[in-house]
């Protein structure tokens, strides 16, 4: 069956500083990968998504970038946190089949806060 | 783009009643309506979905209605339990849309016993 794995779980950070998070699926080959960030008390915003190694699209502009070295692996990068970079990341995957929408699974999340 | 509301954002129900969590649509396109139950802390957990196919999914106690006419879709659960209590979230999406889906706002449920 097919996992995936987000961490670290909880993440402070000052402002000004780097940020690194990732994001690993298995039991899957060549899925589509997605950053979604929630800010307190409201939905999901897609951050970034991607279709394969090297391959990213960002949704929003901002203050984060993504990158994908391996087949599995995603990562959400920072050089340098604002304070409103404050919030919940969650990793999400889907199989891919071409551009036909499939069900969207999601990690268990960061808890970002950036003092 | 397809901009998607849900209604309404709170809910609370007395265990065993049912409860029906509302959303509409815009984009004419979308054809794959998820939703997803989360809890406190966690990430959001994928319970059940519809394709435009279809007018109605049912699992066990919790059923989706889809009306692509009017744009709007519902989920629906009956005999509530406390373990019911979380953020629900609609979503919708397009053939196209390399699977990105469009959330709504939420609604807390919240299940008294």
């Amino acid at each position: 069956s097919q996992t995936i794995h987000q961490w670290p779980a909880t993440l402070v950070q000052p402002v000004g500083s780097p940020l690194s998070l990732e994001c690993t699926v298995e039991g899957t080959s060549n899925p589509n990968l997605y950053w979604y960030r929630q800010a307190a008390g409201r939905g999901l915003q897609l951050l970034f998504y991607s279709v394969g190694i090297g391959q990213i699209s960002s949704e929003v502009p901002q203050n984060l970038s993504a990158s994908r070295p391996q087949d599995r692996q995603f990562i959400l990068s920072s050089k340098k946190l604002l304070l409103s970079d404050s919030g919940f990341y969650l990793c999400a995957w889907s199989v891919s089949r071409g551009f036909t929408n499939e069900k969207l699974f999601f990690g268990s999340g960061t808890q970002l806060s950036v003092l | 783009g397809e901009n998607v509301e849900q209604h309404p954002s709170t809910l609370s129900v007395q265990e065993g009643d049912s409860a029906v969590i509302k959303c509409t649509y815009s984009d004419s396109a979308s054809n794959y309506f998820p939703w997803y139950k989360q809890e406190l802390g966690k990430g959001p957990q994928l319970i059940i979905d519809i394709r435009s196919n279809v007018g109605e999914k049912k699992d066990q106690r919790i059923a989706v209605t889809l009306n692509k006419t009017a744009k709007h879709f519902s989920l629906h659960i009956t005999e509530t339990q406390p373990e019911d209590s979380a953020v629900y979230f609609c979503a919708a999406s397009s053939t196209g849309s390399w699977g990105k889906l469009q959330f709504g706002a939420g609604t807390q449920v919240v299940v008294t016993p």
